[in-house]
């Protein structure tokens, strides 16, 4: 069973506009969100993460928002760019020191 | 520039045979994981390692797959014998030290198919 779900397989967004990628988890227990942004024939790499105490954390262009009563979790890129086209994972710990990754969602920004 | 290094990046065999994979964490990492990522369920955590010590391997068949770490600077991952159903690409990451939850970094990952 998949404990953290990513729905939309794709997304599709302009240049300079926000791409919206969402994460839906079952697990109450978890405690630590993450997002990880992979390109073809490479590792994942970090992009940005969450603690289950707050509810949105910044860095630069990447936004997470944490909605732990609806158990999802976004990931707001503003504004977009080609060099974000890739594959996005979001992930998270839980009690007893379980991961789970989702199953990403492949973005192009189209120039 | 420290990185996570796998090898080898590609293994094409054939069914039955072992396959051993081979991760270098990053120097001063405490904390190594292996995925595997398929089309069908995306990155699946295999097992984990802290200190060198088994953490967690639930995600990992056990009837033919083992992972070990020999040292500080090297995890295996093994599969005897192989099937066509564990063709993937298989993902070492190692962790900083200090609580688990601390950022993983991947290596590029060593891409199987088995025949």
């Amino acid at each position: 069973d998949q404990q953290v779900k990513q729905n939309s397989p794709s997304l599709s967004v302009q240049e300079g506009r926000i791409s919206i990628l969402n994460c839906d988890y079952t697990n109450s227990m978890f405690d630590y969100f993450l997002w990880y942004k992979k390109y073809p024939a490479e590792g994942p790499t970090f992009l940005i993460s969450i603690s289950s105490i707050k509810d949105k954390n910044e860095d630069g262009r990447f936004t997470v928002f944490l909605n732990k009563s609806a158990k999802h979790l976004s990931l707001h890129i503003v504004p977009s760019q080609p060099g974000d086209s890739a594959v996005y994972f979001c992930a998270a710990w839980g009690s007893g020191n379980q991961f789970y990754f989702g199953t990403g969602t492949s973005l192009t920004v189209i120039p | 520039d420290a990185r996570v290094t796998q090898t080898p990046r590609h293994k094409v065999t054939e069914m039955g045979q072992e396959v051993t994979m081979r991760c270098q964490p990053i120097l001063g990492h405490n904390t190594v994981f292996w995925y595997r990522q398929t089309m069908m369920q995306g990155l699946e955590l295999l097992a984990y390692f802290r200190n060198r010590a088994p953490l967690d391997d639930s995600g990992m068949p056990k009837d033919r797959f083992s992972a070990e770490m020999p040292d500080a600077t090297l995890a295996t991952l093994k599969i005897q014998p192989s099937e066509p159903r564990d063709s993937a690409v298989y993902f070492c990451a190692s962790g900083s030290p200090g609580h688990i939850q601390e950022t993983q970094y991947f290596g590029p990952g060593t891409r199987l198919l088995v025949l």
